[in-house]
C-alpha cells in the first residue's frame, strides 16, 4: 500500500532550527510537496521537490532523497507564527497526491 | 482575485438530510478537487475533475456526488448525511493535474452530522 509517515508533534524554541522528517512508500513518484496549515485554516503551499537535493526558500528549506524515500523540511530562525501543522504529500504515478497526517509544530518562547 | 471560495463555512445537519457544499475558483484552473480532513489522518480525496464535464472518484467517494458544468464551479453533494461524514471539507484547485500541480485551497467547510 501507499504510506506517508511523519512525526505527529514536535516542539522547538523561538529562534532555533527544526527539521521535520517525512518518509514515503508510494506507487511511483512524481514529486513531493510540503504545505503549512495553521489551526482552523486551509493548507498553503511551501515547497516542491522532484529531484534529489536541497531546495532553499528563505528561512525554509526542503530536502529529497528518492532512493531512500525520504524528505525533510528545515525551518530556521523560528518565529512564533511558524506554529502550525506541516503536511507532506507525494504525487504518485497517476499524479494523485498521497498525504501524510501532518506534523504539529509547537514553538515556545 | 478571490482564489477558491467555499460556502458555507459551517453547517450542522441531521442524519439523512442532504446538502451541497459550493466551491468556485476564478483562476481558470482546469483541475478541481474535494478533500476531507479528519483528526489524525491525512487529507483524503473524495472526487476530482480535470476539466468541465469530467469528474472522477477519489479515495473516499461513497455518499458524495459532484458535477463540473463550468470551469469555475465544482459543487459537492451529500446525498443522505451520516455521522461518519462529520469532517472538515476542503475544495482545492490547480492549473494542471500533473507535474508540479500546486494546489490552492478554499478556506474549508466544517460539517457536523448529528
Amino acid at each position: 500500500g501507499q504510506n506517508i509517515d511523519q512525526p505527529t508533534e514536535m516542539t522547538a524554541t523561538e529562534g532555533a532550527i527544526v527539521q521535520i522528517n517525512c518518509t514515503y512508500q508510494t506507487s511511483g513518484f512524481n514529486g513531493l510537496f510540503w504545505y503549512q496549515q495553521h489551526a482552523g485554516e486551509a493548507p498553503t503551499f511551501l515547497s516542491y521537490n522532484v529531484l534529489d537535493g536541497l531546495e532553499e526558500k528563505g528561512r525554509f528549506s526542503s530536502f529529497l532523497s528518492r532512493s531512500k524515500g525520504y524528505s525533510y523540511l528545515l525551518l530556521k530562525e523560528l518565529q512564533m507564527k511558524d506554529s502550525a501543522s506541516y503536511l507532506c504529500a507525494v504525487s504518485d504515478s497517476n499524479y494523485q497526491l498521497i498525504w501524510g497526517a501532518g506534523t504539529k509544530l509547537i514553538i515556545k518562547p | 482575485n478571490a482564489g477558491v471560495t467555499q460556502t458555507p463555512k459551517f453547517q450542522v445537519l441531521k442524519t439523512g438530510q442532504s446538502m451541497t457544499l459550493q466551491c468556485a475558483q476564478d483562476m481558470n484552473h482546469e483541475y478541481m478537487s474535494w478533500y476531507r480532513q479528519d483528526p489524525g489522518m491525512g487529507l483524503r480525496l473524495i472526487h476530482y475533475s480535470v476539466g468541465a464535464g469530467i469528474t472522477d472518484q477519489g479515495e473516499v467517494p461513497n455518499g458524495y456526488n459532484v458535477s463540473r458544468s463550468t470551469t469555475e464551479d465544482f459543487p459537492l453533494r451529500l446525498l443522505s448525511a451520516a455521522p461518519s461524514q462529520t469532517s472538515v471539507y476542503f475544495c482545492a484547485s490547480s492549473y494542471t493535474s500533473s507535474g508540479a500541480n500546486v494546489l490552492t485551497f478554499g478556506a474549508g467547510s466544517r460539517l457536523t452530522v448529528l
